[in-house]
């Protein structure tokens, strides 16, 4: 079975910084894909970052990197020079490729950007 | 269309009463998920369509939630009997369901329909 765990409920980050929210996973399949979602108060679901399970290199999309560590199995969301705009809740979820497309999600992470 | 549109946006009703959810993929995108997100919660997933089929079910809670999609599209998720525990959002997500290690299958969210039975 998977699991995906996000241990921080709620973070604070001072605009203009660096934050990073932690997300470790639990799959016995060697293949799967990790995402970071964004969900603004409006609550739409916004795609942010892929990473593949074969991927050689972190996944980078503009201020976001995802600090993958197989080894580890975490895949943490890097956030660079936060804005007030990336407030939300952040949802961490992987896909197993060996069960269709279906993610399983983690319980996400509350972001809020003090001005 | 654009993206993916569900309806209604908001439902109120009674409880026991049975509610019908309407989902709108991306035009062309072969797969198609139902989540449900409680109040201040993760994501749940309920169930999952490729085409017309649904090879997953293992996430619908109990006998009262169906789900069915016609022509390849617009699939609809009905509870029967309402009760006070299905208040939730319902989300959508389609996505093109072809190769599946692939950045490119990403699933694209709609906007969620928010039940609330009283």
């Amino acid at each position: 079975a998977q699991k995906i765990t996000q241990t921080q409920p709620g973070m604070f980050v001072q605009e203009k910084e660096a934050v990073t929210l932690d997300c470790t996973y639990d799959t016995s399949d060697p293949s799967y894909g990790l995402f970071w979602y964004k969900q603004p108060s409006s609550g739409e679901m916004i795609f942010l970052i892929y990473q593949g399970s074969y991927d050689q290199q972190n996944a980078t999309e503009g201020r976001y990197s995802l600090n993958f560590q197989k080894a580890r199995k975490s895949a943490n969301l890097v956030i660079s020079a936060s804005q007030l705009g990336d407030s939300a809740m952040y949802f961490c979820a992987m896909r197993n490729n060996n069960a269709g497309n279906m993610l399983t999600f983690g319980g996400g992470t509350r972001l809020m950007v003090k001005p | 269309g654009a993206g993916v549109s569900q309806s209604p946006s908001n439902k109120v009703t009674e409880k026991g009463k049975d509610v019908e959810l309407r989902c709108d993929p991306i035009s062309g995108h072969t797969a198609l998920y139902w989540y449900r997100q409680s109040l201040g919660q993760g994501l749940e997933f309920l169930i999952y369509f490729q085409g017309n089929s649904a090879p997953d079910k293992s996430g619908l809670p109990s006998d009262r939630f169906s789900a069915e999609r016609t022509g390849g599209s617009v699939s609809t998720l009905t509870i029967q009997r309402t009760q006070q525990e299905d208040s939730a959002v319902y989300l959508c997500a389609s996505s093109p369901g072809t190769v599946l290690n692939s950045g490119a299958n990403v699933l694209t969210f709609g906007a969620g329909s928010r039940l609330t039975v009283l």
